[in-house]
């Protein structure tokens, strides 16, 4: 079974201020990680993947996340916020294989940036 | 080109209608999948379909019949609609053998009043 626990349904940061947006994950077999961001009356998209290799990932419109497997953790960080990176941010985990693409998904975080 | 699209975007209906949602991907992927995001925004997965065999069925009522007539399509049927479907339905598609990550369509909003 899986799990993941993002801390913080809403976070605030300023612009131009470092966005930390924590993600926490349980499973039972190696994992494969993936943070989605959804604009408002949008569908998901790919923001980064962690899947075998390097533990530090980066992604789409400047974001990175790092997989701690002691910390079984997936933070995903960005050096300095936007105006455009207001939205809401999932953490999801999938155990690979044919369950690939079967997402187990946290309660999302949405990040709000003040100018 | 759109990679994943949903039809409606929008669906308001009432309940114990019987409506469905159609979904196509032009990827070339082999699997594709149905979530369920509610009120408090939780996306939850519902089916996935292998090459038009149903691999994942969660626990979902038997209302719900997914349907895929071919690799690139998905629809999802619901029968006798109740308040609790108000939801939003993603459709998504991931290739098994490529492991590509899954890519979502816009999302059907549906509303049982």
């Amino acid at each position: 079974a899986q799990s993941v626990t993002q801390l913080g349904s809403h976070v605030s940061v300023s612009e131009g201020a470092l966005v930390l947006l924590r993600c926490n994950y349980s499973s039972s077999v190696p994992p494969y990680l993936f943070w989605y961001v959804q604009y408002p009356n949008q569908g998901l998209q790919l923001l980064l993947k962690y899947t075998t290799g390097a533990t530090l990932v980066k992604g789409i419109n400047g974001f990175e996340a790092e997989f701690k497997k002691s910390e079984t953790s997936f933070h995903l960080t960005k050096p300095s916020a936007h105006m455009s990176d207001a939205a809401e941010y999932f953490c999801a985990v999938s155990a690979g294989g044919t369950s690939y693409g079967k997402l187990t998904f946290g309660q999302g975080t949405i990040l709000t940036v003040h100018p | 080109d759109t990679a994943v699209s949903q039809t409606p975007k929008y669906l308001v209906t009432q309940m114990g209608n019987d409506k469905s949602i159609k979904c196509e991907q032009n990827l070339g992927h082999d699997t594709m999948y149905w979530y369920k995001q509610d009120s408090k925004k939780f996306l939850k997965i519902m089916f996935s379909y292998n090459n038009k065999e149903l691999i994942i069925n969660e626990t979902v009522p038997n209302r719900f019949s997914p349907k895929s007539p071919d690799k690139a399509h998905l629809n999802l049927h619901i029968n006798s609609l109740e308040l609790g479907d108000s939801a939003v339905y993603f459709c998504a598609s991931s290739h098994y053998e490529r492991n590509t990550e899954a890519f979502f369509g816009q999302g059907t909003r549906l509303t049982v009043v």
